[in-house]
C-alpha cells in the first residue's frame, strides 16, 4: 500500500524547535522528490520545502529559509523537517507529499498530516 | 513568486448542476497546473494534473482546461460527495504556489 505517515508534531513555545518525520512505503522513495506542505488553521495550503532525489538539492519558501531544514534518509524511506526559531505563524498541519516531477508534476501522494502548535 | 488567484472563493450549487472554478496565474505557467480536492480534516487529493489530465481513480465528471495564465476546473454533474474545498497549484517554477481555495457547498 502506498503510504506516507507523519509524526513529531506537538506544542512548542515561540523560539523553540521541533523535528517532524515522514515514513514512506509502497513506492520508490529514493527516486522521488519529496515536499512538506502546511496548512494554518482555517487557511489554505502553503508549500514549505522540497528535496530532490539523493538529497542533492533543497528549496524553501522565503518565510522558513534559514530556520527550517529538509532532509531524507533513503535507507529508512524517511523524510524529515527540522524546525528552529519557531514562530506563532508556523502553527499548522504539516503534510509530507510526493512531488511527482516525472509524470504529473503535482503532489500525488499525501500523508495524513501532523499538527504543530507554537504558543506560549 | 507566481501568484495563483481562484474565483469564486465559495459557491453553493444543487446536485446535478454543472460547476466551474477558475484559476488565474500571475504569469504564464504553460500547463504546469494541478487541481486538488480537500475535505475537512483530510489531506488534499490530486484530481487533475498538467491542466487537463485526470488522475487515476478520479471520476470522469471532473475535468480541467486551460493553458498559459487561465485555467478552470469543471464538475459536470455535482454530487453530494463533491462538497469540499478545491485548490489549484502551479509547478512551473519554484516556489510552488497554491490558489487560496474555492469552497463548494451543496444546496
Amino acid at each position: 500500500e502506498v503510504q506516507l505517515v507523519e509524526s513529531g508534531g506537538g506544542l512548542v513555545q515561540p523560539g523553540g524547535s521541533l523535528r517532524l518525520a515522514c515514513a514512506a512505503s509502497g513506492f520508490r522513495f529514493r527516486d522521488s522528490w519529496m515536499s512538506w506542505v502546511r496548512q494554518a488553521p482555517g487557511r489554505g495550503l502553503e508549500w514549505v520545502a522540497n528535496i530532490k532525489q539523493s538529497g542533492t538539492d533543497e528549496e524553501y519558501v522565503d518565510s522558513v529559509r534559514g530556520r527550517f531544514t529538509i532532509s531524507r534518509d533513503d535507507a529508512k524511506n524517511s523524510l524529515f523537517l527540522e524546525m528552529h526559531s519557531l514562530r506563532v505563524e508556523d502553527s499548522a498541519v504539516y503534510f509530507c507529499a510526493r512531488d511527482d516531477v516525472d509524470e504529473t508534476f503535482g503532489f500525488d501522494i499525501w500523508g495524513q498530516g501532523t499538527v504543530v502548535t507554537v504558543s506560549s | 513568486d507566481i501568484q495563483m488567484t481562484q474565483s469564486p472563493s465559495s459557491l453553493s450549487a444543487s446536485v446535478g448542476d454543472r460547476v466551474t472554478i477558475s484559476c488565474r496565474a500571475g504569469q504564464s505557467i504553460s500547463t504546469y497546473l494541478s487541481w486538488y480536492q480537500q475535505k475537512p480534516g483530510k489531506a488534499p487529493k490530486l484530481l487533475i494534473y498538467a491542466a487537463s489530465s485526470l488522475q487515476a481513480g478520479v471520476p470522469s465528471r471532473f475535468s480541467g482546461s486551460g493553458s498559459g495564465t487561465e485555467f478552470s476546473l469543471t464538475i459536470s454533474s455535482l454530487q453530494p460527495e463533491d462538497s469540499a474545498t478545491y485548490y489549484c497549484q502551479q509547478s512551473y517554477t519554484g516556489p510552488w504556489t497554491f490558489g487560496q481555495g474555492t469552497k463548494v457547498e451543496i444546496k
